[in-house]
């Protein structure tokens, strides 16, 4: 049983248009919820993070979205450069407990073409 | 700043040989520490995770475990790898912060 899915395993974006990436979870007891980036043959890199009583948060180009009726959040990538071509994962972070264990997502693969 | 090595950085080893992959991190104190597996085509699967020197918690059964000897030391190994073993093997560490930091993987292929 899957908790955090990423139903599109590709995205394919043109240089400057929006990237819009999405994940949906299925335990509404997670409540923090993260975004990484990976290129291949490297350790994924935190690129964003959401505490489920907030809706959004901005970093720069990057803005994630949380919708906890629907169980579904979104990363926005705007402009989207060549340089943002890698796999993106969410995570989700249960309640409680001192392990800060995060349930990832499948990924998504982010092609921009220049 | 912190840091997190892993070595090595690829690996090729024969079915029924041991296996050892080491992390380190660097620039502080008492982490949680984690190992991942990412299977080709898959997102990424906790192993284990420990939150203290010599304290191993195991996600999934597995011909796989893990130790911590010292605070910012941790080990995964094997006895006898199988072929469902290869895998890009992450290790991460956390604070009191809820974002993991990825070291740069060891990529792994049994023959």
């Amino acid at each position: 049983d899957q908790q955090v899915k990423q139903n599109s395993p590709s995205l394919s974006v043109q240089e400057g248009r929006i990237s819009i990436l999405n994940c949906d979870y299925t335990n509404s007891m997670f409540d923090y919820f993260l975004w990484y980036k990976k290129y291949p043959a490297e350790g994924p890199t935190f690129l964003i993070s959401i505490s489920s009583i907030k809706d959004k948060n901005e970093d720069g180009r990057f803005t994630v979205f949380l919708n906890k009726s629907a169980k579904h959040l979104s990363l926005h990538i705007v402009p989207s450069q060549p340089g943002d071509s890698a796999v993106y994962f969410c995570a989700a972070k249960g309640y409680g407990g001192a392990t800060n264990k995060l349930i990832f997502g499948t990924g998504t693969l982010l092609a921009v073409q220049p | 700043s912190q840091t997190i090595h892993q070595w090595p950085a690829t690996l090729v080893q024969p079915v029924g040989s041991p296996l050892s992959l080491e992390c380190t991190v660097e620039g502080t104190s008492n982490p949680n520490l984690y190992w991942y597996r990412q299977a080709a085509g898959r997102g990424l699967q906790l192993l284990f995770y420990s939150v203290g020197i010599g304290q191993i918690s195991s996600e999934v059964p597995q011909n796989l475990s893990a130790s911590r000897p010292q605070d910012r030391q941790f080990i995964l190994s094997s006895k006898k790898l199988l072929l469902s073993d290869s895998g890009f093997y992450l290790c991460a560490w956390s604070s009191m912060a809820y974002e993991q930091y990825f070291g740069p993987g060891t990529r792994l292929t049994v023959t």
